[in-house]
This record gives structure tokens, sequence and C-alpha cells, in this order.
């Protein structure tokens, strides 16, 4: 069965430093995969997905991800984050055999000054 | 564009009670998903609607949930009778029709079961 795991449930990070929000994922079969992101008080909407092609996708507000298949990964990314990136981020991944989409438990990100 | 809009935005009900949520989708999407929310976890899909036809209604409880999509527009789900267990935020998303396509999520209804 598919399933997709968010490692850490919370990340602190000061102001200006990178950061790494890391998803795992199992399937047997093709995946597309996304990252969404939640600010307080607001819908998801969407950082970045992967489809095809190269691996590392950029996404908005400076974010990119890295698609490894062997490792079955999508590790979210930022090399200097700020306080408004203050938010919960969502990875999700869409099984194309099996049409289904799943959403991991979210890893809430604080930006410390 | 507008956005997805969901009504009520929140909702307070006691036990056995029913309780419906409305969502209007952006103009042109064919997908519509209903999906729960509990606090500290992630989306977790409901419901997956394709025009009219309910293509994904594995996980939807359907002892006391139902959803309905008339003319592949607006959506409507309704829980009758809640359960304390229920007190969630209900999040409705649409989009253009693939699973590779971005949803676009409403702000949720957050509904708490007295």
């Amino acid at each position: 069965a598919q399933s997709v795991t968010q490692l850490d449930s919370q990340v602190p990070v000061f102001e200006e430093a990178p950061v790494e929000l890391r998803c795992n994922y199992s399937s047997s079969v093709s995946v597309y995969l996304f990252w969404y992101v939640q600010y307080p008080n607001q819908g998801l909407q969407l950082l970045l997905k992967y489809l095809s092609g190269s691996t590392l996708v950029k996404g908005i507000n400076g974010f990119e991800a890295e698609f490894n298949k062997s490792q079955t990964s999508f590790h979210l990314r930022k090399p200097s984050v700020h306080i408004s990136d203050t938010a919960e981020y969502f990875c999700a991944v869409s099984d194309r055999q099996n049409d289904k989409i799943i959403f991991g438990k979210g890893t809430r990100l604080h930006i410390l000054p | 564009e507008a956005g997805v809009v969901q009504s009520p935005r929140y909702k307070i009900i006691e036990k056995k009670q029913p309780v419906a949520f409305w969502c209007n989708p952006i103009s042109g999407h064919n997908t519509l998903y209903w999906y729960l929310q509990n606090l500290g976890q992630g989306p977790e899909l409901l419901i997956r609607y394709e025009n009219e036809e309910a293509v994904d209604d594995s996980q939807l409880p359907k002892d006391r949930f139902s959803a309905e999509r008339l003319k592949g527009v607006d959506s409507t789900l309704k829980i009758q009778p809640a359960e304390l267990g229920d007190s969630a935020v209900y999040l409705c998303a649409s989009s253009r029709g693939q699973l590779s396509d971005t949803q676009y999520f409403g702000p949720g209804t957050r509904l708490t079961v007295l």
C-alpha cells in the first residue's frame, strides 16, 4: 500500500539558516510528488511538484526539492529561511497506477529570530 | 480567478445532529476532492469526483457520511448523525482533472461536535 512519511513533525531553524524537510514514500509504481504549504489561517497551496524529467524541482519562495528514486525520497530544501516561511508543509504522493493520492502528516517549520 | 469557496467556515453542533458543508470549485475544474484534516495531521481523502461521478469514495464512512455533486459543479458533504470524533477541518479542493494537476484548496470548514 502506498504511504508517505514525513520524518519530522516539527523543525526549528534560525532565520537565514538553511533547512531541509524530509519526505519518504513507499510505492511500487510510478508516482507524482508534491509539496504543499499551509500558512497560518490559510488554505493549502502548492509549493512545487515533480512529474517527470529533471529530478531537481524549483518552486515558489526559493524552495526546491530533489526526487531520489532509489531512496524513494522527495526532500524539500531552502538555503536561507525567512520568518515568513513559518508554516506547515505537507508532502503528497499520487500513485499513477492505482489512481490514489496520499498526504503526509505534515512538518511544522518554526523560524527562530 | 476566484478560488475554491467553502461555507460555512465554522460550525458547532451537538452530537447526533446533522451537518452539511458546501463547496464551490474553481470554474472549469472537473475534479473535486473532499478531505478531512485532524489537528496535527495531513489531509485524508474522503471522496474524489470527476465531474458528477464519485471515482474514489473508498475512505468515506458511508454509514453516516454522504456527498453529492449535482451538475458537476458545486458539491455538498453531509454527516448524519454527527459524532464527537467528527470534529475536524473539512477541506475541499479542485483541479483540472489529472492526478498530476495542482489541487487548489478552499479555506476549510472547522467542525466542532459537542
